[in-house]
């Protein structure tokens, strides 16, 4: 069976400070991988995937995820964080063999404060 | 610019009322997905359809209905039989091949008059 589960359901930093925001999967199945971001009262945007090309995926807004299958994570990182940064950020994995249906990790609330 | 549009944005349902939430896509996507997603939970796939005149159930369809009549609209009909409507609604939409990322669009909040 295949999972995801993001280690933390809030995140707080500073502006100007990284922001790691942590993720975990199970498969047996080399997995792709998203990451998405959700503003408040808005949809989910693409941040960045992995699809199996390169272990380092640069991503929009100057994140970026490191693939390491021998911890199983998709850890998201960023080098200094904005105020803009703020919102709801999901680890996401499609379920093998099953179209295009995903699984959701559970969110990461990033706060930023000035 | 090519997107996923969902209307109305806010929605209030009185008790006893079926309510249509829309859904259209103009990136000649095939497949397009619904969501349920409520405060401090993740998204959980309502219906789903990959191809027109054709849709498959979820993890939650009790008290949804949806049509795919063209390849562009996905409308979700939230029944009277589905007691607790209040979230936000999301639609997804992806283009065929292998491990696509889905396009959302921006949602419609239902609650209960």
């Amino acid at each position: 069976a295949q999972s995801v589960t993001q280690l933390d359901s809030h995140v707080s930093v500073s502006e100007g400070t990284p922001v790691l925001l942590r993720c975990n999967y199970s498969s047996s199945y080399s997995p792709s991988l998203f990451w998405y971001v959700q503003h408040p009262n808005k949809g989910l945007q693409l941040l960045l995937k992995y699809t199996s090309a390169a272990t380092l995926v640069k991503g929009i807004n100057g994140f970026e995820a490191e693939f390491k299958k021998s911890e199983t994570s998709f850890h998201l990182t960023k080098p200094s964080a904005h105020m803009s940064d703020a919102a709801e950020y999901f680890c996401v994995v499609p379920v093998y063999n099953q179209g295009g249906k995903l699984i959701f990790g559970q969110g990461t609330e990033l706060s930023v404060k000035p | 610019d090519g997107g996923i549009t969902q209307s109305p944005k806010y929605l209030f349902r009185k008790e006893g009322q079926n309510v249509t939430l829309s859904c259209e896509q103009n990136l000649n996507h095939d497949a397009m997905y619904w969501y349920r997603q409520d405060p401090g939970q993740g998204l959980r796939l309502i219906y789903y359809s990959q191809i027109v005149n054709d849709f498959q159930k979820g993890d939650i369809a009790e008290g949804y209905s949806v049509s795919r009549e063209k390849k562009e609209s996905f409308p979700l009909t939230v029944t009277s039989a589905q007691k607790n409507p209040t979230a936000f609604y999301l639609c997804a939409s992806h283009r065929a091949g292998l491990n696509q990322p889905q396009h959302f669009g921006d949602g419609t909040r239902l609650s209960i008059l």
